[in-house]
């Protein structure tokens, strides 16, 4: 049982370019979220999705989109990468079922952009 | 926007001893969350307490609140130094349950 794991671990992109992180996870959770963390803050809502096929912008949606083809995964893509999405960024997942939703948090993504 | 804020921002103190964390927060609430974050990691879930209670404990873990004045608090008694890490407290967002809005984070070092 893996968990949530992130694919890649660390990448590197120039302005403009484009780039998906994967998120994946073997709990058979409904609810998958993906977080942006910048230094000396918390966490902060990029997309997330209530099941397969759906999702919905959180707090900080611009210049990224997802995608929820199976119930296992959630992509993010930059479709043109800037210097300010230089991030961490943290999969969850959560079950459906009674809140409250306790998460569980993938191991982080961090991405330059220069 | 930050529904939890926590206070202090960092917090340094010798192994045995207790820290304490605090957290504020502005709208209603169903249930708090308590994470940790060790460096370089994702967040763990630690603790959680709903608004009908008002103090709760996990091993050395207690955490209490008190709705009227939006504030939680974290203790950790007889610290060690695996304890260094980031905490953060998570209330659940106004428009769903599901969704978490997290604090910025308080910093604990504990010294051997």
């Amino acid at each position: 049982n893996a968990g949530v794991t992130q694919t890649p671990k660390f990448r590197v992109l120039k302005t403009g370019q484009s780039m998906t992180l994967l998120c994946a996870q073997d709990m058979n959770h409904e609810y998958m979220y993906w977080y942006r963390q910048d230094p000396g803050m918390g966490l902060r809502l990029i997309h997330y999705s209530v099941g397969e096929g759906t999702t919905a912008k959180g707090e900080v949606p611009d210049g990224y989109n997802v995608s929820r083809l199976k119930k296992q995964n959630f992509l993010l893509g930059l479709e043109s990468a800037a210097p300010s999405q230089t991030s961490v960024y943290f999969c969850a997942s959560s079950y459906i079922g009674q809140p409250p939703y306790e998460q569980y948090f993938g191991p982080g993504t961090r991405l330059t952009v220069t | 926007s930050q529904q939890g804020e926590e206070d202090p921002q960092a917090l340094s103190i010798q192994e045995g001893e207790n820290a304490t964390m605090n957290c504020s927060y502005k709208t209603s609430i169903n249930n708090l969350q308590w994470y940790r974050q060790n460096s370089g990691r994702g967040l763990v879930h630690l603790i959680l307490i709903r608004s009908n209670e008002r103090e709760k404990h996990s091993g050395r873990l207690r955490v209490t609140l008190d709705t009227s004045k939006k504030s939680s608090s974290l203790l950790i008694t007889a610290s060690r130094a695996a304890d260094t890490a980031s905490y953060f407290c998570a209330t659940d967002a106004p428009d769903s349950s599901y969704k978490l809005i997290f604090g910025s984070g308080t910093r604990l070092l504990v010294r051997p």
